[in-house]
């Protein structure tokens, strides 16, 4: 069975950059099927939806966040990152990575159980 | 493409029926999936392609709509349905937007 978990700070600088990882258990990053992304929620505020990776490293960002937000595979086997910066106090969230099956539709149908991410000097 | 939902938060009693509302900017064909958020734990995949169900989702969650009108129904609503329920469009796959939600209280 496919499950993914989160790890990295709980609390982060301002100004600093935040970096999380996704370990992959039960499957393979590198599956050719498979994209790999990372969603975020902001307590009692909607869900944003930050980047997706595919296993050959093909990364897309949404446009809203340029030059902030780098999604790439690794650093180890069955793992993939996010990276962003510079932070301020409106990246506190709730993340989460997410895998989405392109063998039926493009949806993320498992998901890690998330890591509050809180921004604080 | 930008997601609206309404209403923002609905009330229905056990038993009931409950029916969400979801419209995308321009059309996202069926494009369409639907989640269930609670507090505390990752959104659920409940419906893609606007009508089909995720492995072990009820029947008693629906989808319907095409374009840029969508509708989740939850009939015989029970207390386990709270919660907020998200509609998600990917047509510009990779590049989803996300609805802002609406709140289910039973």
């Amino acid at each position: 069975q496919l499950q993914l978990q989160e790890s990295g700070p709980r609390l982060v600088t301002p100004s600093e950059t935040l970096s999380l990882t996704c370990t992959v258990s039960g499957g393979s990053v590198n599956s050719e099927v498979d994209y790999w992304g990372w969603i975020r929620q902001p307590p009692g505020k909607e869900m944003e939806w930050l980047g997706t990776v595919y296993y050959t490293g093909t990364s897309y960002i949404n446009p809203s966040l340029p030059n902030r937000v780098t999604v790439s595979v690794g650093p180890a086997t069955n793992q993939f990152s996010l990276t962003l910066s510079p932070l301020t106090g409106a990246d506190t969230a709730t993340y989460y990575c997410a895998r989405a099956d392109t063998e039926s539709d493009p949806v993320f149908d498992v998901w890690g159980p998330g890591i509050l991410v809180t921004v604080s000097s | 493409t930008v997601m609206t939902q309404s209403p923002d938060t609905l009330s229905v009693s056990p038993g009931g029926r409950a029916t969400l509302s979801c419209r995308a900017s321009r059309s996202v064909r069926t494009n369409l999936a639907w989640y269930q958020g609670k507090p505390g734990q990752p959104p659920t995949l409940l419906i893609y392609d606007s009508s089909a169900r995720a492995t072990g989702v009820s029947d008693r969650f629906s989808g319907t709509g095409s374009d840029t009108d969508f509708t989740l129904s939850i009939s015989n609503v029970q207390s386990a349905d709270f919660g907020i329920y998200y509609c998600q469009q990917y047509n510009d796959w990779p590049f989803i937007s996300f609805g802002p939600g609406t709140r289910v209280d039973v």
